[in-house]
């Protein structure tokens, strides 16, 4: 079965760090472009960052660029998301996510709060 | 920044009845536009793709038409399941936004 199952989330304070992780079965990461969405609280989705098959491209939106960094470890088939400085405005659920022409397969969300 | 905006915000209708969804970008993205159902809870699931595209196992009263900027997803006879947010997003160019939902409630 192809899926995707997010972890890491949890509470922490404004300036802290977090690793989300991201584990692929049923296809290899490495041959498709690789996403995070979040989804604030009551609100639509956002596209946060992604990276292509053989790691040549990334984006990253505005709002979290120089803070957030996309990554793969291809032998472990994982996707990860990198998170510094974290702001009370980066609170959702994070979505990790396949894109091909559209995003085909979603996790299930892990949820990212940051307050003092 | 391309912006997708997304009309009405909320729609109200019957089981039954056909829903007529838009979805406007402020610059043209082709025929690069996806539409997305969230239920409460869970994740996004993909409907459509390349404006009129269904994903694998999406029932064929849900259909998506148009192009440039102009775009429209429609459900025809609505199932009780069917109620729920729908997200148009494209992906034109970088970045890929997402329109900010419309909620289809039962009426």
């Amino acid at each position: 079965e192809v899926q995707v199952v997010e972890s890491g989330g949890g509470l922490v304070q404004p300036g802290e760090s977090l690793r989300l992780s991201c584990a692929a079965s049923g296809f290899i990461v490495s041959t498709y472009w690789m996403t995070w969405v979040r989804q604030a609280p009551g609100k639509g989705l956002e596209w946060v960052a992604n990276l292509n098959g053989d790691g040549s491209v990334v984006n990253y939106v505005d709002s979290v660029k120089g803070r957030f960094t996309i990554s793969r470890d291809d032998a472990r088939n994982l996707l990860y998301l990198q998170m510094n400085s974290l702001r009370a405005e980066d609170t959702a659920v994070y979505y990790c996510a396949r894109a091909r022409e559209a995003i085909d397969v979603w996790g299930q969300g892990t949820t990212v709060t940051v307050s003092s | 920044e391309i912006v997708l905006t997304q009309s009405p915000a909320t729609l109200s209708l019957s089981p039954g009845e056909r829903a007529t969804l838009s979805c406007r970008a402020s610059q043209s993205v082709g025929s690069y536009l996806a539409w997305y159902q969230q239920k409460p809870g869970q994740a996004p699931r993909l409907l459509i793709y390349d404006a009129y595209k269904r994903a694998t196992g999406i029932p064929d009263r849900f259909s998506g038409s148009g192009s440039g900027t102009d775009f429209t997803l429609t459900i025809s006879g609505l199932e009780p399941e069917d109620f729920a947010v729908y997200y148009c997003q494209h992906r034109s160019n970088w970045p890929n936004t997402f329109g900010q939902g419309t909620r289809l409630e039962i009426k």
